[in-house]
């Protein structure tokens, strides 16, 4: 297996614009995350799936923030508008039930917003 | 709310030593406890992941040991080497879904 998979692996931007992060988890994985980590506050949980289907979103800092998942095989991050203080590297992780809840993740997409 | 705790947040040894790794969390009632490694740059690995029910696991030269009741978990190193240079990260959850609580991690460098 390929792996979760993400891209961009690395985005600067300006601020305002609009960024849209992308994940593939792995196949037969029925639960995908996405986590936030910065030096100051490590690894955060913004929000995650199960079959496709928000469950907790309870960390998602903002409006700006949102977060989908259209099917089994691709989610996406979008933050709009963008701001300095969201630079950070996003994760994106994958799970299955079956297999204990072990977290399997990504590279990371690491955001730059000047 | 969980909080996880790792102690301490960086560590150098030379090559060949022994060494221990500390996790601390809050809330007992935990489902598993997992230990990721983290190199500059890269995503996460998952090392070890331990149930609730089990107090120990090992891999290779890695053992990991779960004591719930005090909130306690331990990674231990065997004779390191330069290779073994990075951020280690222990995480919780409180269901099989996946869902982690992350302490601030350990970096440890390994001189040869």
């Amino acid at each position: 297996d390929a792996g979760v998979i993400q891209s961009p692996r690395h985005e600067v931007t300006e601020m305002g614009q609009e960024v849209t992060l992308r994940c593939k988890p792995i196949s037969g994985h029925d639960y995908l995350f996405w986590y936030r980590q910065t030096m100051m506050r490590g690894l955060e949980l913004l929000i995650y799936f199960n079959n496709n289907v928000p469950i907790d979103d309870s960390g998602m800092p903002e409006d700006r923030f949102s977060a989908k998942m259209p099917n089994a095989s691709f989610s996406t991050l979008k933050i709009q508008p963008s701001e300095p203080r969201d630079s950070a590297v996003y994760f994106c992780a994958s799970s299955r039930r079956e297999n204990t809840g072990e977290l399997f993740f990504g590279e990371g997409s690491r955001l730059t917003v000047l | 709310k969980q909080e996880v705790t790792q102690i301490p947040a960086a560590l150098s040894v030379p090559e060949g030593e022994n060494l221990v790794l500390n996790c601390s969390f809050t809330d007992s009632a935990i489902y598993n406890l997992q230990w990721f490694r983290q190199d500059p740059g890269k995503g996460l690995t998952s090392l070890l992941l331990i149930q609730s029910s089990q107090r120990e696991q090992t891999s290779g030269r890695l053992n990991a040991s779960l004591d719930k009741s005090s909130g306690r978990s331990t990674l231990y190193i065997a004779a390191s080497q330069p290779g073994d240079s990075a951020t280690y990260l222990c995480a919780v959850s409180s269901s099989n879904t996946g869902k982690l609580i992350f302490g601030q991690g350990t970096t440890l460098q390994v001189k040869p």
